[in-house]
């Protein structure tokens, strides 16, 4: 079975400040894909930016962005000009490929953006 | 509208009764799927289904059972509800097509409470 890891319970950021957020997985797979879903207190969740795991390039989206290293097997998310509408949870989730689309989520990490 | 619609978006009942939570789906997307949430332990699958003649068990099923009506309609039951079924329960769905990523697509959530 895929674990994934995140390690960070809660993380507090000034607004306008950059923050990351940390993401670990272990997998004997070689292609896959890597998720991060974001889930305000409306309970929705969101998808915030998604990596294949074929691409060396990493992904971005807007203010968000990952570092992907698939060799140490981590996948880290980055928000730069942290707004007050970032606040939520974060969920790292990971896919295997052709396998059904089923998802292993991590256990989240809370995160508030301080006005 | 929302995509991904789940009824109730509520419930409180009591220990030993039959629970129906329903999701539907506008997205015409061939898979849909039950996650259970529960604090610090992220998003765990319990049923899912790549069509209406294919369901299959997911990481949790014991205690749930599924019905997909339709390729729009995928219900989850709890037959003998018991309080540590008590949790926030997602449908999600996502699109069979294999030469791109899967998202998956997430409902509102239903809260339960069983006591």
């Amino acid at each position: 079975a895929q674990t994934v890891t995140q390690s960070q319970p809660e993380m507090s950021v000034q607004e306008a400040e950059t923050v990351t957020l940390s993401c670990t997985y272990d997998t004997s797979e070689s292609n896959y894909y890597l998720f991060w879903y974001k889930q305000p207190p409306s309970r929705q969740m969101i998808l915030v930016i998604r990596q294949e795991a074929y691409k060396q390039q990493n992904a971005t989206e807007n203010r968000f962005s990952v570092n992907f290293q698939k060799a140490a097997k981590s996948f880290s998310l980055k928000i730069s000009d942290s707004q007050l509408g970032d606040t939520a949870m974060y969920f790292c989730a990971f896919m295997k490929q052709y396998t059904g689309n089923q998802f292993y989520f991590g256990t989240g990490t809370s995160l508030t953006v301080i006005p | 509208d929302a995509d991904v619609t789940q009824t109730p978006r509520n419930r409180i009942t009591k220990t030993g009764k039959r629970i129906m939570l329903e999701c539907s789906q506008t997205k015409g997307h061939d898979r849909m799927y039950w996650y259970r949430q529960d604090p610090g332990l992220g998003l765990r699958l319990i049923y899912y289904s790549f069509d209406v003649k294919d369901i299959n068990k997911g990481e949790i099923s014991d205690g749930y059972s599924v019905s997909r009506q339709a390729q729009a309609k995928f219900s989850l039951s709890l037959e003998s509800a018991i309080p540590n079924q008590t949790a926030l329960y997602f449908c999600a769905t996502s699109d069979s097509t294999r030469d791109r990523v899967d998202i998956q697509y997430f409902g509102a959530g239903t809260r339960l409470s069983v006591l």
